[in-house]
C-alpha cells in the first residue's frame, strides 16, 4: 500500500551542485506531477506527465528538468542548485486519460536546501 | 485562466467552534473544485471534490463545503472544531482535470484550534 514514493526525504546541496528527486507510484496512474511549496505560496506546479513519454512545463519550471521513465516514475532533476529552489518537493500522481475525477495523490514531500 | 483565492492564511477558532475556510474561484468554464488538506510534516490528501452534480459535498472528518456559482465561491465548513484539525488546508480548481490540465491550489489556510 505504498501509494506515491519520494526519495530522498531530506538534502542539502551546495549553489552549484546537482541532483535528482525520484518519484514512484504504484496506483497504475498515467499522469504525475511535481509541485514545490514555499511557505505563503501554496503549491506551485513545476512540471507534469500528462502519460508515459510525455512532459509537460508548469508554473514554475526554470532551473528544473524532468524525465518520465515508464509509467510508474517521474524524476525531477536540479542541473544546477540556487539559494532560491529551496523548498519542499511534492511529487503527485493522478488517473488521468480521460478516467477519475483528477483527485490527486501525493507523496510525503522531500525537504531541499540549497546553501 | 484559472485562479483561486483563499481568504485568511491563518485561521484560529476554539475547540467546538465552528469552522469556515474561504475560497474563491475563477474559471471560464465550469470548475472541478478540491479541498486538500496538510498534516504536519505530511503530504497533501484529499478533504472533498466537487465534480458535477450536488452542490453541498460531504468529505471526511464531518467537513463539508458548497458550491455557490453565483458567487464562485466553495467555502469549507465544519460544525465542531476538534484539536485533531490542525493543519493546512489548500482549496484547488481544475478546468478538465481527467485531461491532466493543470489543477491550481490556493495558497494554503492555516487552522488553528485553541483548547
Amino acid at each position: 500500500n505504498a501509494g506515491v514514493t519520494q526519495t530522498p526525504k531530506f538534502q542539502v546541496l551546495k549553489t552549484g551542485q546537482s541532483m535528482t528527486l525520484q518519484c514512484a507510484q504504484d496506483m497504475n496512474h498515467n499522469s504525475m506531477y511535481w509541485y514545490r511549496q514555499d511557505p505563503g505560496m501554496g503549491l506551485r506546479l513545476i512540471y507534469y506527465s500528462a502519460s508515459e513519454g510525455t512532459t509537460d512545463k508548469g508554473e514554475v519550471p526554470n532551473g528544473y528538468n524532468v524525465s518520465r521513465l515508464n509509467k510508474r516514475e517521474f524524476s525531477l532533476r536540479l542541473e544546477s542548485a540556487a539559494p532560491s529552489q529551496t523548498s519542499v518537493y511534492f511529487c503527485a500522481s493522478s488517473e488521468g486519460q480521460g478516467r477519475g475525477t483528477g483527485e490527486l495523490f501525493f507523496g510525503e514531500g522531500s525537504r531541499l536546501t540549497v546553501l | 485562466a484559472q485562479s483561486v483565492t483563499q481568504l485568511g492564511s491563518h485561521v484560529s477558532v476554539s475547540e467546538g467552534a465552528l469552522v469556515l475556510l474561504r475560497c474563491n474561484y475563477s474559471s471560464s468554464v465550469p470548475p472541478y473544485l478540491f479541498w486538500y488538506v496538510q498534516y504536519p510534516n505530511q503530504g497533501l490528501q484529499l478533504l472533498l471534490k466537487y465534480t458535477t452534480g450536488a452542490t453541498l459535498v460531504k468529505g471526511i472528518n464531518g467537513f463539508e463545503a458548497e458550491f455557490k456559482k453565483s458567487e464562485t465561491s466553495f467555502h469549507l465548513t465544519k460544525p465542531s472544531a476538534h484539536m485533531s484539525d490542525a493543519a493546512e488546508y489548500f482549496c484547488a480548481v481544475s478546468d478538465n482535470p481527467s485531461s491532466a490540465s493543470k489543477i491550481i491550489f490556493g495558497s494554503g489556510t492555516r487552522l488553528s484550534i485553541r483548547p
